[in-house]
């Protein structure tokens, strides 16, 4: 079975960092582009980055642009979310998910995991 | 950046109806576009991918259809399990962008 799996949430305060980690099972990960999206509390939903099959590609939405960093080990199976300098608006629950390709600029994203809530307050 | 007008944002109809929803893009996207279910509480999961391919082990009840600006996700009877939240998604530029969501509830 095809599973992701994030963890690292938590509650920082403004201009705080955090670091979020997603775990991949039930495929060959390095076959894959992968991409963070996250989900404000009620809000849609918004693609925070992504990186491709072996990390030497990755890309940023404009709001995050400069603070976050993407990166992955493949020997691990797992995707990762630096985040710097984290702001009251980054609220939200932080989704993984898969890319349909080796990219992750362009396609559809399945599966996804639950998500991971970062909450950004004084 | 491309913006998407899904509407409406709120459904309310009762099981054994056909229902439909409509997602509208500032400019042409060819056929890239995908659709998504999320129930409270659960990730989304991918229903429709190339505006009209349903992803394995989807219902067929589920349908897409659409080319260029004007999309729309159909479910041709409506069953207890499909009250959730609706997401289309195009994939044709960068950023890849969403709809606003409709949520589909029970009239």
């Amino acid at each position: 079975e095809v599973q992701l799996v994030e963890s690292g949430g938590g509650v920082v305060r403004p201009g705080g960092s955090l670091r979020l980690s997603c775990a991949a099972s039930g495929f060959t990960f390095d076959d894959y582009g992968m991409s963070w999206v996250r989900q404000a509390p009620g809000k849609g939903l918004e693609w925070v980055s992504g990186i491709n099959w072996n990390g030497g590609s990755t890309g940023y939405a404009d709001s995050v642009k400069g603070r976050f960093t993407i990166s992955r080990d493949n020997a691990k199976n797992s995707l990762y979310l630096q985040m710097n300098s984290l702001r009251a608006e980054d609220t939200a629950l932080y989704h993984c998910a898969r890319e349909p390709l080796g990219g992750y600029d362009l396609g559809w994203f399945d599966p996804w995991g639950q998500g991971t809530l970062v909450t950004v307050s004084s | 950046v491309i913006w998407m007008t899904q509407s409406p944002s709120l459904l309310s109809a009762s099981t054994g109806d056909r229902v439909t929803i409509s997602c509208r893009m500032s400019q042409g996207i060819s056929s890239y576009l995908a659709w998504y279910q999320q129930k409270p509480g659960k990730a989304p999961e991918l229903l429709i991918y190339a505006a009209s391919t349903l992803q394995s082990g989807v219902p067929s009840r589920f349908s897409g259809s659409g080319s260029g600006t004007d999309f729309t996700l159909t479910i041709s009877c409506l069953q207890s399990e499909d009250f959730a939240t609706y997401y289309c998604q195009q994939y044709y530029s960068f950023p890849r962008t969403f709809g606003q969501g409709t949520k589909v509830e029970i009239k």
